[in-house]
């Protein structure tokens, strides 16, 4: 049972155009949301974030939009650039501790930016 | 400031041999550990967790285990792999609402 979904593997996009990711939950006692960014051979690193109680957090290119009554997230880049070509992850968690609090991850969408 | 290492970057280990992976954090205390695996197409799949010394839970049925000899120790093994342990694994710290990731072993078993 996957709780957390995106269901696009992959997107390609033109250099200084605008990237959607998309991510949908399924367990509505998620709190939190976090996207994470991956390079081949390397950890995850933390990207940007969102609590429940918002609906949009914004940081420099990257915007994070909640829609908590349909259960889904997107990522905005705006404008893509080349080096944004990665994995990205999609990431909730229940804010307490224990086996609730853990993030639970997506399968991730590649990005791949054209120049 | 706080700083995961994990080791080996890479590994290549025949089927039916033992496993050790290694995995330390410095600069915090008592962080929740994380062993987290990436097989193609799956994603991160979290594989065991702890939040203490000698805490381990695990989150799905497998050929691995985990232990926590020391506050910010967290170590991945198994006592024969199989072809299907293959991936990338991943050791993660949190102690807040983000998790921190180490730079990953990419286990081959051949």
């Amino acid at each position: 049972d996957q709780q957390v979904k995106q269901n696009s593997p992959s997107l390609s996009v033109q250099e200084g155009r605008i990237s959607i990711l998309n991510c949908d939950y399924t367990n509505s006692m998620f709190d939190y949301f976090l996207w994470y960014k991956k390079y081949p051979a390397e950890g995850p690193t933390f990207l940007i974030s969102i609590s429940s109680i918002k609906d949009k957090n914004e940081d420099g290119r990257f915007t994070v939009f909640l829609n908590k009554s349909a259960k889904h997230l997107s990522l905005h880049i705006v404008p893509s650039q080349p080096g944004d070509s990665a994995v990205y992850f999609c990431a909730a968690k229940r804010n307490y501790g224990g086996s609730q609090g853990n993030l639970i991850f997506g399968k991730g969408t590649k990005l791949s930016v054209k120049p | 400031s706080q700083t995961i290492h994990q080791w080996p970057a890479t590994l290549v280990q025949p089927v039916g041999s033992p496993l050790s992976l290694e995995c330390t954090v410095e600069g915090t205390s008592n962080p929740n550990l994380y062993w987290y695996r990436q097989a193609a197409g799956r994603g991160l799949q979290l594989l065991f967790y702890s939040v203490g010394i000698g805490q381990i839970s695990s989150e799905v049925p497998q050929n691995l285990s985990a232990s926590r000899p020391q506050d910010r120790q967290f170590i991945l093994s198994s006592k024969k792999l199989l072809l299907s342990d293959s991936g990338f694994y991943l050791c993660a710290w949190s102690a807040g609402m983000r998790a921190f990731f180490g730079q990953g072993t990419r286990l081959t078993v051949v």
